[in-house]
């Protein structure tokens, strides 16, 4: 069966700090990735997907940026983090046979910028 | 702009009875729907699809789509407080790559 590993679970950051989150699939090949962040009480908002190795879409234009080196591992990234960063970020893959196909999340990371 | 409305909440439910959660869509051409439940501070978790106009039904819960209505709701029969939580309902966007738009979310509470 296929699980989704995302880490670390919690983070908190000093403004202007270096970021970086990983996320990993297992059990399935060729899996389209995505980046999500959740802010407080609110819906998701998609920061990023990809379909394969070193593709990368960005859905909203911010100090974030990810990257796909590995056909299963997603990361996302950023030089210096602002307040407005802090959330609840999520990694979801899905098959890549279809466009059809439901998201699955992982665990989230909560971050926290001070 | 596509979009997804779903109504807030908190939709108040007693233990036992049936809550009725809905959603539109603007996108007409959208031809997959999902629905996730997500727990406070947890990550959604899919709980129904459906891909064709009618019902479908898992366990407690029914997914109904009208795709004409551009409708999709989710019944969730004998209610327990166990299904406190948002549900959120996803809609597969047209000639995407699989990609999600995401309502809101509805708040469901369940009271003993």
């Amino acid at each position: 069966s296929q699980t989704i590993h995302q880490w670390p679970a919690t983070l908190v950051q000093p403004v202007g700090s270096p970021l970086s989150l990983e996320c990993t699939v297992e059990g399935t090949s060729n899996p389209n990735l995505y980046w999500y962040r959740q802010a407080a009480g609110r819906g998701l908002q998609l920061l990023f997907y990809s379909v394969g190795i070193g593709q990368i879409s960005s859905e909203v234009p911010q100090n974030l940026s990810a990257s796909r080196p590995q056909d299963r591992q997603f990361i996302l990234s950023s030089k210096k983090l602002l307040l407005s960063d802090s959330g609840f970020y999520l990694c979801a893959w899905s098959s890549g046979t279809g466009s059809d196909q439901p998201q699955h999340f992982g665990d989230g990371t909560r971050l926290s910028i001070l | 702009q596509k979009e997804v409305e779903q109504n807030s909440g908190p939709l108040s439910v007693p233990e036992g009875a049936i809550a009725s959660l809905n959603c539109t869509y603007s996108d007409r051409g959208s031809q997959s729907f999902f629905w996730y439940r997500q727990y406070s501070g947890k990550s959604p978790e899919l709980i129904m699809f459906i891909y064709s106009n009618g019902d479908k039904e898992d366990g407690r819960f029914t997914a109904q789509l009208n795709k004409a209505s551009q409708y999709v709701s989710l019944l969730i029969r004998d209610s327990q407080p166990s299904d406190s939580a948002t549900y959120l309902c996803a809609v597969a966007e047209t000639d995407s790559w699989g990609k999600l738009q995401f309502g809101a979310g509805t708040q469901v509470v369940v009271t003993p």
